[in-house]
């Protein structure tokens, strides 16, 4: 079946030590994006790619910076996580369009 | 700026007990309004897109529709099965590929 994978599903990191989390699609869409969920919020967007042009939101942390190798695989790298930044990272995928997206499982981030 | 309010928070229900979520939506030019269904700890999955106002879109026991300015998502006979949160987003003309999604409602159906 056709899907959007993340990995690792849960991954424990130190303050301030870098971590990487990555994203791989069979679903050949050229739209990628990602973003941070905590606790009871609406998802909120980091970044997303058409193709390989990267778009970056306004309000992201420097901290969060991203990678997209080639259409099928992302990845999501903190430089340095804070405690702040202890969340679930969803990445989504789309076919061009506008059309709905659709998500991967997850990967819970845990800072300590 | 776009925006996108859902309600209730949180909704309770006996099992077979119909009820519908609100999904009010402020966006330039509606190119899109998605439902979503997530679980604890997963990814949301995707429910239904709806395009124009009147459009209706069934799936099982949810059905959703689309005014010009909000959504429901009705739920009919509901099993605690569907307990979940609910989540909705809009797309607006000139966003590009980006949705605004709502905060969600979270459904508990009891047995």
């Amino acid at each position: 079946d056709a899907m959007v994978i993340q990995n690792p599903r849960y991954q424990v990191t130190q303050f301030g030590k870098p971590v990487t989390l990555s994203c791989s699609q069979t679903l050949n869409h050229n739209v990628m994006y990602w973003y941070q969920q905590k606790s009871s919020q609406a998802p909120k967007l980091l970044f997303h790619y058409y193709d390989k042009d990267f778009n970056n939101e306004a309000d992201t942390p420097d901290n969060f910076q991203s990678r997209r190798p080639n259409t099928s695989f992302c990845f999501l790298d903190i430089r340095s996580p804070g405690l702040g930044d202890a969340a679930m990272y969803l990445c989504a995928t789309s076919s061009s369009g506008g059309h709905e997206q659709f998500f991967g499982p997850g990967t819970r981030l845990t800072v300590l | 700026e776009d925006q996108v309010t859902q309600s209730p928070e949180a909704l309770r229900l006996q099992e077979g007990e119909s009820s519908s979520l609100n999904c009010s939506y402020t966006v330039s030019g509606l190119r899109g309004l998605f439902w979503y269904r997530q679980d604890p700890g997963k990814g949301p999955e995707f429910l239904f897109t709806l395009y124009s106002a009147g459009e209706e879109k069934e799936k099982e026991r949810l059905k959703a529709t689309l005014t010009k300015k909000e959504s429901f998502l009705h739920i009919t006979a509901p099993k605690p099965e569907d307990s979940a949160t609910y989540l909705c987003a809009a797309r607006a003309s000139g966003g590009y590929q980006k949705v605004t999604f709502g905060t969600g409602t979270k459904l508990q159906v009891i047995p």
